[in-house]
């Protein structure tokens, strides 16, 4: 498997612009996370679903953050409209309970999102 | 509540030297702990868990970490640094009894000098 996969890894939009970042998860994981990181708050937890469902979304900051999660291969998070306190790193992470041994998440390369 | 704490904001260690990455955590269920390392401008790589069995487990890159019930800690070791150790280090858990959510530490710094 060639791992989470992100898309684009690097974004540049203009304030107000809508932004969707892209994941795909690890084949056969049931669990999927998006995360931000910058350095002032550290890795925040915005969403996770399980089964394509989301569980909680307490972590997401307003309301112009959404993400969804259509099928088991694929998530967006979508930003709109886009500001610049918005710019961080995004990452996307998969993780399978199944048999209870393989519990670890597994990370994507991230999404660079530079609002400006 | 579920939490982790590691109180380190940067470890600096000499090259050849033993490492110890502190992280305690709070957990309602069986605790299952894991150590990520992250190098700049990548993604988190996992390094190592603990799930249940021997409280000393084995990881990736010569890593090691403790499991300590008693203390609620699971700290992260190698006896010998390498400069290329220096990274960023989170200690993350998950409730075991009722997996959801992975609750992830303020990472700490590793740098390993020459």
């Amino acid at each position: 498997d060639a791992g989470v996969i992100q898309s684009p890894r690097h974004e540049v939009t203009e304030m107000g612009q809508e932004v969707t970042l892209r994941c795909k998860p690890i084949s056969g994981h049931d669990y999927l996370f998006w995360y931000r990181q910058t350095m002032m708050r550290g890795l925040e937890l915005l969403i996770y679903f399980n089964n394509n469902v989301p569980i909680d979304d307490s972590g997401m900051p307003e309301d112009r953050f959404s993400a969804k999660m259509p099928n088991a291969s694929f998530s967006t998070l979508k930003i709109q409209p886009s500001e610049p306190r918005d710019s961080a790193v995004y990452f996307c992470a998969s993780s399978s309970v199944q048999g209870r041994s393989n519990t670890e998440a597994f990370f994507g390369q991230g999404t660079r999102l530079t609002v400006v | 509540a579920q939490s982790v704490a590691q109180p380190e904001d940067q470890v600096n260690v000499a090259e050849g030297n033993p490492l110890t990455v502190k992280c305690t955590y709070s957990v309602s269920g069986n605790p299952y702990l894991f150590w990520y390392v992250q190098y700049p401008n990548r993604g988190l790589q996992f390094l190592l868990k603990y799930i249940t069995g021997d409280n000393l487990v084995k990881g990736s890159y010569g890593f090691e970490a403790e499991f300590n019930k008693s203390q609620t800690s699971f700290h992260l070791k190698k006896p010998s640094a390498l400069v290329s150790d220096s990274a960023l280090y989170f200690c993350a858990v998950r409730d075991g009894g009722n997996f959801n959510k992975f609750y992830f530490g303020s990472g700490t710094k590793l740098n390993v000098k020459p």
